[in-house]
Order: C-alpha cells, then sequence, then structure tokens
C-alpha cells in the first residue's frame, strides 16, 4: 500500500518555466489537498478538492493551478515559477467527514532561480 | 492565521513523559483539534485528534481542557525517535490550520 505518492521529490526551475507536480493516492479518499512549507514555518494551504471534478482555493492560492480529473490524482501546475515559489510542497489526502486523519506524501523540494 | 499558539521549543529526557501545551482559546464549537508531528522535513504523521473528551491511542494521550480553550499532547515514555517537530492545528471545515509548532527535542 503506497498511500500518497508525489512526483517528482526534487526539481529545480527557472524563472518563468512552468511545471506540474503529481500527487496519487491509492486510498479511495475524498479530499486532497496541496501544502507549501517555507524554512521555519508552519504548512500553508494552496488549493483543495472535496471529490473529482471539484477545486477550491485555500490560503495562498497566486501562481498556482491545479486539477482534479481522477479521484486519485490531484496535479498541481506553475504557469511561470518565480523565486518566491521555491518551497517544499506537499500533497495530502483524507476519506470524508469531519474528523478523519490526512495522510501526507513525503514532498517535493523545488528551487526556482 | 493559525488558531493555535505553541511554545517554540521544549526539552523532555528520555524514558520520561513529555507534555506539549496548546493554546487555542478562540476555537469554536464544532472545531476538532489535531496533532500531527514532522520528524527532518518528512511529510507530517498524524498523531491524534478530539473535539471536547480526552482521547488515548497507541502513540499519544490528548487532554483537553473543559472549556476548549486550551490541550495538551502527551508522549509517555519519549524516546530519541520521538525528536520532531510537533504541530496543534484547529480544523476548520476542510482545511487544517497550521502554525508553526514545537520543536522536541529528547535528550538521552
Amino acid at each position: 500500500n503506497a498511500g500518497v505518492t508525489q512526483t517528482p521529490k526534487f526539481r529545480v526551475l527557472k524563472t518563468g518555466q512552468s511545471m506540474t507536480l503529481l500527487c496519487a493516492q491509492d486510498m479511495n479518499h475524498e479530499y486532497m489537498y496541496w501544502y507549501r512549507q517555507d524554512p521555519g514555518m508552519g504548512l500553508r494551504l494552496i488549493h483543495y478538492s472535496v471529490g473529482e471534478g471539484t477545486t477550491a482555493k485555500g490560503e495562498v492560492p497566486d501562481g498556482y493551478n491545479v486539477s482534479r480529473l481522477k479521484k486519485q490524482n490531484f496535479l498541481l501546475g506553475l504557469e511561470s515559477a518565480a523565486p518566491s515559489q521555491t518551497s517544499v510542497y506537499f500533497c495530502a489526502s483524507s476519506p470524508w467527514g469531519p474528523a478523519t486523519e490526512a495522510f501526507f506524501g513525503q514532498g517535493t523540494r523545488l528551487t526556482v532561480v | 492565521d493559525a488558531k493555535t499558539t505553541q511554545p517554540p521549543s521544549m526539552d523532555c529526557a528520555e524514558g520520561r513523559a513529555a507534555n506539549l501545551p496548546c493554546n487555542h482559546s478562540t476555537i469554536s464549537g464544532n472545531e476538532y483539534v489535531y496533532w500531527y508531528r514532522q520528524i527532518h522535513s518528512q511529510g507530517p504523521q498524524y498523531i491524534i485528534h478530539g473535539l471536547k473528551n480526552n482521547e488515548t491511542n497507541e502513540m499519544a494521550s490528548l487532554i483537553i481542557t473543559e472549556d476548549r480553550k486550551s490541550s495538551t499532547l502527551i508522549l509517555p515514555h519519549a524516546t530519541l525517535r520521538d525528536t520532531a517537530v510537533y504541530y496543534c492545528i484547529v480544523r476548520v471545515n476542510y482545511q487544517l490550520i497550521w502554525g508553526a509548532g514545537t520543536k522536541l527535542i529528547i535528550k538521552p
């Protein structure tokens, strides 16, 4: 049981380049999330999805887009990368319900130069 | 903005109980308190959660005050592998609102 898998684990981008981060979960969870974590800080929610075909903005959505075409996958896109988007990105998923545990991937370390 | 306040760091001797406090004085009646930890910048790991009753599982105990304005996470017998950043989080609808957490260092 793989849980939540993020691809890639590391990436270096030049300013202005685009890329897509992939998150895949095999637990049939309804909810999926994308967070970013900057040094010494907690996680901040970028976008989330409460089901296939639905997405919503979190705390810090600017500069990012997401898609959830399949229940098991949640994609995070950067259309034109900026140095301020240098961060560690975490994907998570959880079952439906107000008191459910979220499972996290191991993170993607992104550097924009 | 984070809805919780935690001390930035704490030490605990190996084998002793580690008690991590959290203040959440603005929590609403239907919002849950969650605890996660993060070891060496890995993905956060779920520990426990609760609404108003005390909770216990194989990892830890969660004590929530009667007025729900604060809580304490208890690791009963801390080991060196428990060294991590511990986050106390309030769940608001679908979202977990994260603060900066407490860096817990377990000393031999």
